[in-house]
């Protein structure tokens, strides 16, 4: 009964590949979000999607293309890995924002942990 | 400057102790306020939303001051398991809303 689930949990690669996480919640929230969080464990927003809908993309490499194909999924696929992408990548699901006084709650998944060696 | 700040830590303190963490965000038009807990290499989770009259959950209370722009976490009867990095969440209103997290302070609680 996981709520905010990601796969994989680890993953170890060379620069240079293209590889994907995978972002499931079973929370029937209508946004989710992906966030990078670096070695100094700075967690900054990446990606944002509403019902399918990309509605936040901050500053960050058109490497990255992030993918819902509903609104219980939100994947994200990585190009051309550089050694500067080795981080922690959490997705993440709210009820939209414009829901209700308690939306603003974020659950988190339980991270997948790059490493581009 | 910083949209959110706070002081990294770690905070070392013995069970039982008080302590104390500040936060300070530099937009004045910031909506809604948040302390998050992140255990060592786990998600972050919701610990308590920082309304503008204060408010209590247990042992943690939270303030809002809007004048000064700053907001604090206190944890009375420190316990083991508070041991953990306290995240300090903004949210601007840039036309979308979106969550801003300070580093996060570091607890230590020792026996």
């Amino acid at each position: 009964d996981t709520a905010v689930s990601q796969t994989p949990k680890y993953l170890v690669t060379q620069m240079g590949n293209d590889k994907s996480i995978k972002c499931e919640q079973n929370l029937g929230h209508d946004t989710m979000y992906w966030y990078k969080q670096d070695s100094k464990k700075f967690l900054k927003i990446m990606f944002s999607y509403n019902n399918k809908e990309l509605i936040i993309n901050e500053t960050v490499p058109n490497r990255f293309s992030p993918k819902s194909p509903d609104k219980a999924h939100l994947n994200l696929h990585i190009n051309s890995l550089e050694l500067g992408d080795s981080a922690v990548y959490f997705c993440a699901s709210s009820q939209d924002p414009s829901s209700g006084r308690y939306s603003y709650e974020q659950y988190f998944g339980p991270g997948t942990r790059l490493t581009v060696t | 400057r910083k949209e959110v700040e706070q002081d990294p830590g770690p905070f070392n303190v013995p069970e039982g102790a008080t302590v104390a963490f500040n936060c300070t965000y530099s937009n004045s038009a910031s909506q809604s306020f948040f302390w998050y807990r992140q255990d060592c290499r786990k998600e972050p989770k919701l610990l308590m939303s920082v309304y503008s009259s204060g408010n209590e959950d247990g042992r943690f209370t939270a303030q809002l001051n809007r004048a000064s722009q700053y907001i604090s976490l206190l944890i009375r009867d420190s316990k083991l398991s508070d041991s953990a990095t306290y995240l300090c969440v903004v949210i601007f209103d840039r036309g979308y809303s979106t969550l801003t997290f300070g580093k996060g302070t570091m607890l230590l609680v020792s026996p």
